[in-house]
């Protein structure tokens, strides 16, 4: 059971580049969430889907964009990279909060750590 | 907006000693609630989870939490702690069919 893929593990970009975080989760969960990690921040909420075909805006939504056009699937799209988006990514999944409480968790993949130089 | 503070961006705690991180969340009604944990270099992992019933929930490697509704707290213990727990600590807080909001962590050093 592979849970939270996350690829690539590891990019370089120079400013202006653009690029496609893929999370893939085999838990048939219905949420996807993608995260930004900085030092000092935590985790900051960047968008999220709460099913096939649906996104939604979290906290620092700007410069980024995702798709979720699998249920399985959730990309995060960078068009024009700037070095203020130097950062871990993080994607989790879940089931949707208000199920069965022994099911709702967010699983984590292991991070991307994206460098904008 | 929900919304989850924790007041402490580090602690240190000697190897052995008893463990408190402080969480506070905002919320409407109660709300589920989590702690994970963040290994250097590595992806968060579930500690515990609180949805209803006991306010005294027990977790993975030896921590549990207290939720107390007239304080809106959420605190994670472990009574001795042991030189591979110095990691990160999220606290995060979410209410029925809704996203997950995380706190900005509080760095947990041990001293030997």
């Amino acid at each position: 059971n592979a849970g939270v893929t996350q690829t690539p593990k590891f990019r370089v970009l120079k400013t202006g580049q653009s690029m496609t975080l893929l999370c893939a989760q085999d838990m048939n969960h219905e949420y996807m969430y993608w995260y930004r990690q900085d030092p000092g921040m935590g985790l900051r909420l960047i968008h999220y889907s709460v099913g096939e075909g649906t996104t939604a805006k979290g906290e620092v939504p700007d410069g980024y964009n995702v798709s979720r056009l699998k249920k399985q699937n959730f990309l995060l799209g960078l068009e024009s990279a700037a070095p203020s988006q130097t950062s871990v990514y993080f994607c989790a999944s879940s089931y949707s909060l208000g199920g069965s409480a022994e099911n709702t968790e967010a699983f984590f993949g292991q991070g991307t750590r994206l460098t904008v130089v | 907006a929900q919304s989850v503070t924790q007041p402490d961006i580090h602690i240190t705690v000697s190897e052995g000693a008893s463990l408190e991180l402080r969480c506070n969340y905002s919320y409407g009604a109660t709300p589920y609630l989590f702690w994970y944990v963040q290994s250097p270099g590595q992806g968060l992992q579930l500690l515990l989870k609180y949805f209803s019933g006991d306010t005294l929930v027990q977790g993975i490697k030896g921590f549990e939490a207290e939720f107390k509704r007239s304080q809106s707290s959420f605190n994670l213990r472990k009574p001795s702690v042991h030189w591979s727990d110095a990691a990160e600590y999220f606290c995060a807080v979410a209410r029925r069919d809704d996203k997950i909001i995380f706190g900005k962590g509080t760095r947990l050093h041990i001293l030997p």
